[in-house]
């Protein structure tokens, strides 16, 4: 079965400045990745997803994440965040197999000061 | 525009009282699950659906039912057996019988219990 995990509980960043959230896994072949974000009290969106090819997705709202095999990464990057960021960050894992489940991580909150 | 539509947005539930949250779609997708949200815990699945008539139990299906009647509606009811239902629940929909095309989530209901 896979896993995830978020190593950040909560993360604060200076609007301007770069982000990256970290995103392990726990799977025995290449997964399906996923990044979510949640504002207070809504749904998730989903950000981007990789499924094999590149291994830097491209994203909406400017942000990019890098599948890294060697470390079982799967890390989220925006080079200049914005106020507007400031939500709850979700990592999450689909199994290759006719059992598709996707396993979500335990998310990062993201605070923006001004 | 196509979504999906959870409600009530809050719910208060007494003791040893059923309560069932709606979660309709109308983006055609096949497969629609059922995610309990609580805090530092990430989604955990409850149940799923991945066609009409047919659903299965996730991780945490005690205390829960679904039903899956309509290929647009898949109702959770939380049964007085659920000893802790205090939670934000999310529904959410995929395009195919499988997590790899990611999802696409309601906006929530947040129960309480009274």
């Amino acid at each position: 079965a896979q896993s995830v995990t978020q190593p950040d509980i909560h993360i604060t960043v200076s609007e301007g400045a770069s982000l990256e959230l970290r995103c392990n896994y726990s799977y025995g072949a290449t997964p399906y990745l996923f990044w979510y974000v949640q504002s207070p009290g809504q749904g998730l969106q989903l950000l981007l997803k990789y499924f094999s090819g590149d291994t830097l997705v491209q994203g909406i709202k400017g942000f990019e994440a890098e599948f890294k095999r060697s470390q079982s990464s799967f890390n989220l990057r925006k080079p200049s965040v914005h106020w507007s960021d400031a939500a709850e960050y979700f990592c999450a894992v689909g199994a290759r197999t006719s059992y598709d489940k996707v396993i979500f991580g335990p998310g990062t909150s993201l605070s923006v000061i001004p | 525009d196509g979504g999906i539509t959870q409600s009530p947005k809050y719910l208060f539930r007494k003791e040893g009282q059923n309560v069932t949250l709606s979660c309709e779609q109308n983006l055609n997708h096949d497969a629609m699950y059922w995610y309990r949200q609580d805090p530092g815990q990430g989604l955990r699945l409850i149940y799923y659906s991945q066609i009409v008539n047919d659903f299965q139990k996730g991780d945490i299906a005690e205390g829960y039912s679904v039903s899956r009647e309509k290929k647009e509606s898949f109702p959770l009811t939380v049964t007085s057996a659920q000893k802790n239902p205090t939670a934000f629940y999310l529904c959410a929909s995929s395009s195919r019988q499988g997590a790899n095309y990611g999802y696409t989530f309601g906006s929530g209901t947040r129960l309480t219990v009274v």
